[in-house]
Parts: C-alpha cells; structure tokens; sequence
C-alpha cells in the first residue's frame, strides 16, 4: 500500500524560500504511469493545485504561481520536493503531496511569518 | 482556467437522509475528468468518485456521482454519522487542475 509522507520547515521568513519533500513508501515513484502533484489549503479555504512531475521530470504547474515553483524528484531516494520562492503570508497553507487522485499524503502546515 | 462553483454552500441535514450536492463548472469538462472528494476536519482529502461517476476503491455504494459537461451532481443516499464533512469537486481535465469551493455536510 503506497504511502506519502511531507516533510520540512514549519515556518518560513518572508521573501525565503519554501522548500518540501515528499517520501514514497510502499511503490516506486518511477513504476507505473503515475503524476505526483503538490497541492496547498490555506485555512478555510479551498484547495489550489500547485502543479506535478512525472518520474521522467516532466512538469507542469499552476500559472498563478508559475514563476515561483520548482517540483523535482530524486527517483533514487523515491521521493519529490517542492520549491516555492519569495514567500509571504499568503503562502501560509497546510501543503498535501498526491499520486494522481486517490493518495494523498496527511499534509503539514508552513507558516509564512517572521 | 476552469472555474468551479459549489452549491449549497452548507447543507444541513440530519442522519438517514439524502444529501445532493451540485458542482458547476465555468466550461465543459472533456470526457467526465470530475472528482469528488470528502474532508473532514485535521485530515487530508479523501477521493471519492473519479471521471464523474466511478466510485473509489472501498466506497460505500450509497455514494454516487453523475453528470456530464459543465453540470455535476454528487449524491449520498442516506447520510450516515461519518458523512458529516466537507465535499470538494475537482476538475482534472484541463490544466491547472481546480477545485471548489467545497459544501459543508453538516448536522441538523
């Protein structure tokens, strides 16, 4: 059974950079043809998507945050990560990694604040 | 991008009953690629129903989806006690992937 795991900083200063890494456990990120996506929830709001990879390194992201976001994968370590530059408050957002629709990891929550 | 509404914004009903929640999108979303999915308070997002009306792994059959286009409809048929929660549609057909709104299922 495939699991996804978020991890990194819990608070990041403003105008720094926003850096998450998914672990995969239970498959390997490069069998099958699946997408690994980053998707964020701010508080009582709904879900934005933030964009996916594919285990060949194909990307493609939201466009409202084109410019700010990076989302590699290291398929050695089964594992991808997200970067999201020049942060502020409005980045502040519980922050879930996925495979395709149906796994989502339990997500984990960045502040923006300094 | 498509733009998805949700309606009722809250829905409040009491267990046994039918609950039928509506997700509106901007423009037509090709071949069905509609989602929905439940979350309840401190969890992540649970998959429900894919290409509008095929059901998760595991789901209960008294959850249903339908509808094609821009019109979509989610049905739970009598609510039990775990339904209580907030349901999110997403379309997956054209990039950037969206979401809506969400409707709060709540207790009456």
């Amino acid at each position: 059974q495939v699991q996804l795991r978020e991890s990194g900083p819990g608070l990041v200063k403003p105008s720094q950079t926003l850096s998450l890494t998914c672990t995969v456990s239970g498959d390997s990120i490069s069998r099958g043809n699946y997408y690994w996506s980053w998707i964020r929830q701010p508080a009582g709001k709904r879900l934005e998507w933030i964009g996916r990879i594919y285990a060949s390194g194909s990307t493609n992201y939201n466009p409202s945050l084109e410019s700010r976001v990076t989302i590699s994968v290291d398929t050695s370590k089964n594992q991808f990560s997200l970067k999201l530059t020049s942060v502020t408050a409005a980045d502040t957002a519980v922050y879930y990694c996925a495979r395709n629709l149906g796994t989502w990891g339990q997500g984990t929550l960045v502040t923006v604040s300094s | 991008e498509i733009v998805l509404t949700q309606s009722p914004g809250t829905l409040s009903l009491s267990p046994g009953e039918r609950a039928t929640l509506s997700c509106r999108a901007s423009q037509s979303v090709s071949s069905g690629n509609l989602a929905w999915y439940q979350q309840k308070p401190g969890q992540a997002p649970r998959l429900l129903i894919y290409g509008a009306s095929s059901r998760a792994t595991g789901l209960p059959d008294r959850f249903s989806g339908s509808g094609s286009g821009t019109d979509f409809t989610l049905t739970i048929s009598r609510l039990e006690p775990e339904d209580f929660a907030v349901y999110y549609c997403q379309q997956y057909a054209n990039l950037p992937f969206t979401f809506g709104p969400g409707t709060k299922v709540d207790i009456k």
